[in-house]
């Protein structure tokens, strides 16, 4: 049974460009949640997608949008990249429900902005 | 607003010793959930140990226990017997009642087992 499972692993881009980040899921969960984790400091909440919805967000500008397909899939969708967007880029996965102890992270993808 | 905080930036520990991380936290909402992660310099977030605000007992994962102390308002996580594998950065996270599933971070302390 896979556990959560983020592409691609690294990413190298320049100021003004889009990016794209892709999640899988646990196996039977069915919510995504994105954060955002700066060098040095605890992750920080972007969004949350439930039923192809955005359920949550964090204070985050538009710039973050994101996607979640049928399959319970995600993207997170960065424009116009900024240099403070480098960072580690890390899904969770949950059942939106019970039991409220599960909540997995993925490996991660790390963003460098030139 | 929910608020973590985690006041040992650092922390040395000698091999098969105890450690105790510390985590105080601040809400107003009476239903909760307290995680704590272990995140290698690889940078996966992997999972330890969890502790509901209703939960009457402490919660213990093998060498992993979660000493709740819910009028104080702290979660300190206690690793025995440390091995070398431990050194990683430790985070501790809640969840509130208004969102089950948004985690709030501490800013982490970052542990190092020395043999």
């Amino acid at each position: 049974d896979a556990g959560v499972t983020q592409s691609p692993t690294h990413l190298i881009k320049t100021r003004g460009q889009q990016v794209t980040l892709r999640c899988s899921p646990k196996s039977g969960h069915d919510t995504v949640s994105w954060y955002q984790q700066a060098l040095g400091q605890g992750p920080q909440f972007i969004f949350q997608y439930y039923e192809e919805e955005e359920r949550q967000r964090g204070n985050f500008p538009d710039r973050f949008s994101g996607h979640q397909f049928p399959n319970y899939s995600s993207e997170l969708n960065v424009n116009a990249l900024l240099l403070g967007d480098s960072a580690l880029y890390l899904c969770a996965s949950s059942l939106l429900g019970p039991p409220y102890n599960e909540q997995f992270f993925g490996p991660g993808t790390r963003l460098t902005v030139l | 607003a929910q608020k973590i905080t985690q006041t040992q930036p650092g922390m040395f520990v000698q091999e098969k010793e105890a450690v105790t991380l510390d985590c105080t936290y601040d809400t107003s909402d009476q239903s909760y959930g307290l995680f704590w992660y272990k995140q290698p310099s690889s940078g996966e977030m992997i999972f330890l140990i969890y502790q509901g605000s209703y939960d009457e007992q402490n919660a213990t994962e093998g060498r992993y226990s979660l000493n709740f102390q819910k009028a104080r308002k702290s979660a300190n996580l206690v690793i025995s017997a440390s091995q070398l594998g431990d050194s990683a950065m430790y985070f501790c996270a809640m969840s509130f009642s208004g969102s089950a599933r948004q985690l709030t971070f501490g800013s982490g302390t970052q542990l190092t087992v020395l043999p």
